[in-house]
């Protein structure tokens, strides 16, 4: 089955640096991905919207100068969070679908704390 | 994309069926509708989806009113591994997903 593997699982850093997560598509070719934000006890909140070789559509409320999003081939996807601050500190997913499943396939998500 | 309605909570018997209903009265005619389930601080999972039609596979069952407007997950016999937040999500095929606050699922032994 499609399988999306995100990494890192965890990260910690501190204020002020900037944390790269990879979302990547092992056994398809992903022709959307979709990068989420999810806070304790609270629900997904979808972040942008990125297909690959173009600029990713970023929803209202997120700044795309702080959350780079880079889709550069049909099986890589990446989440930069520049200048982390500990608001910044969620449970980041990535998701893909492809035109060769109806569904959408999650990563296993990164849990980012900011110190 | 349509908002859903769902329970905020329901428990279930262990070996008994769990019916998890999910409202979406603005549903247009060509959103599907989709679950997903998510196990505390993994990622979501992928059960089931239909346009109109019920749809069975090896995890679920999906029931469709006629109207389109609701819709219920069954699990059939429910074990404790499927305790978790339950997603009911409506949206054009390869579309973008909203996420509502999902119904939490208990299954008691």
């Amino acid at each position: 089955g499609a399988v999306v593997s995100q990494h890192p699982s965890w990260v910690i850093c501190k204020s002020g640096t900037s944390v790269k997560i990879e979302c990547r598509s092992l056994d398809f070719q992903a022709t959307t991905m979709f990068w989420y934000r999810q806070f304790p006890k609270q629900s997904l909140m979808l972040m942008a919207t990125s297909n690959e070789g173009s600029k990713a559509t970023y929803e209202q409320g997120v700044e795309k100068d702080k959350f780079l999003i880079n889709h550069a081939s049909l099986t890589l996807s990446t989440l930069t969070v520049t200048s982390a601050h500990p608001e910044d500190s969620s449970f980041y997913i990535c998701s893909a679908s492809s035109d060769s499943f109806d569904g959408y396939t999650f990563g296993s998500g990164t849990r980012l704390t900011v110190v | 994309d349509a908002k859903t309605t769902q329970p905020p909570s329901m428990d279930c018997a262990e070996g008994r069926a769990a019916n998890l209903p999910c409202n979406h009265s603005t549903i247009s005619g060509n959103e599907y509708v989709y679950w997903y389930r998510q196990i505390h601080s993994q990622g979501p999972q992928y059960i089931i989806h239909g346009l109109k039609n019920n749809e069975t596979n090896e995890m679920a069952s999906l029931i469709i009113t006629e109207d389109r407007k609701s819709s219920t997950l069954i699990l059939p016999h429910a074990t404790l591994r499927d305790t978790a937040v339950y997603y009911c999500i409506v949206s054009l095929l390869w579309g973008k997903s909203t996420f509502g606050d999902g119904t939490t699922l208990t299954v008691k032994p």
